[in-house]
């Protein structure tokens, strides 16, 4: 199965603040990684696929990038509804899987 | 618009079995696939298998081969997913989402969740 792992897990940021997610895969998938983003009690919300396609409707302070084995997303500049938790999803090979997920709190 | 919609909380016994629908609307149901994926709290999320709503082919993740079983009704466009010999680790949230058939397509949209909880 390929792991999909994640940093950091946790990040405390402020508003305005540029932040950086990592998802390193364990092998290669091309491009077929997707990233989510989770609120509390909610589904999973799809933000960019393909690595760096941004889902209609998803704002553009969104971004993503990579290929191979390393990705990032990047929020340019935090609003207070980014916070929230973002997991990067494989889905290259199956079983699909998902990263362990990033926890974004408001500094 | 697009929307799945599935059935409500269960609370089950350890070696029961749970089924759980996932009624969709807004799209060609049998154009697309249904996933099935699981939250424990503070988990993460575990994929769990997909049927094709098109030729009704499912695909299980070898962790649930045997315990899982997702079949689809076209006249009702819903999917569904049965679980069986639940034990206290099966205690999650289950989301259902839609997924294209072809190419690397993500999960676009997801149920609201349903809460299964195990417990003698």
């Amino acid at each position: 199965d390929i792991q999909l792992t994640q940093s950091p897990s946790f990040l405390s940021a402020s508003v305005g603040d540029r932040v950086t997610i990592t998802c390193r895969a364990s092998q290669g998938i091309s491009s077929y990684l997707a990233w989510y983003q989770q609120k509390p009690g909610k589904a999973p919300k799809l933000l960019i696929y393909v690595a760096s396609t941004l889902q209609s409707g998803v704002p553009s302070r969104f971004s993503g990038s990579g290929s191979g084995t390393e990705f990032t997303l990047t929020i340019s500049s935090l609003q207070p509804e980014d916070f929230a938790t973002y997991y990067c999803q494989q889905l290259n090979y199956y079983p699909l899987t998902f990263g362990g997920g990033t926890k974004v709190e408001i500094k | 618009q697009v929307q799945l919609v599935q059935s409500g909380a269960e609370v089950k016994k350890p070696g029961a079995s749970v089924k759980i629908s996932c009624k969709t609307s807004g799209y060609t149901f049998t154009s697309y696939a249904i996933h099935w994926v699981r939250q424990a709290p503070g988990q993460s999320l575990e994929w769990m298998g997909w049927i094709n709503a098109g030729n009704g082919v499912s695909k299980y993740s070898q962790k649930f081969q045997g315990r899982v079983t997702i079949t689809r009704d076209t006249s009702a466009s819903t999917a569904y997913m049965d679980l069986s010999s639940l034990r206290s680790e099966d205690t999650a949230v289950y989301y259902c989402a839609r997924r294209g058939l072809f190419g690397e397509a993500p999960f676009d949209y997801w149920g609201q969740g349903t809460l299964v909880t195990v417990s003698s």
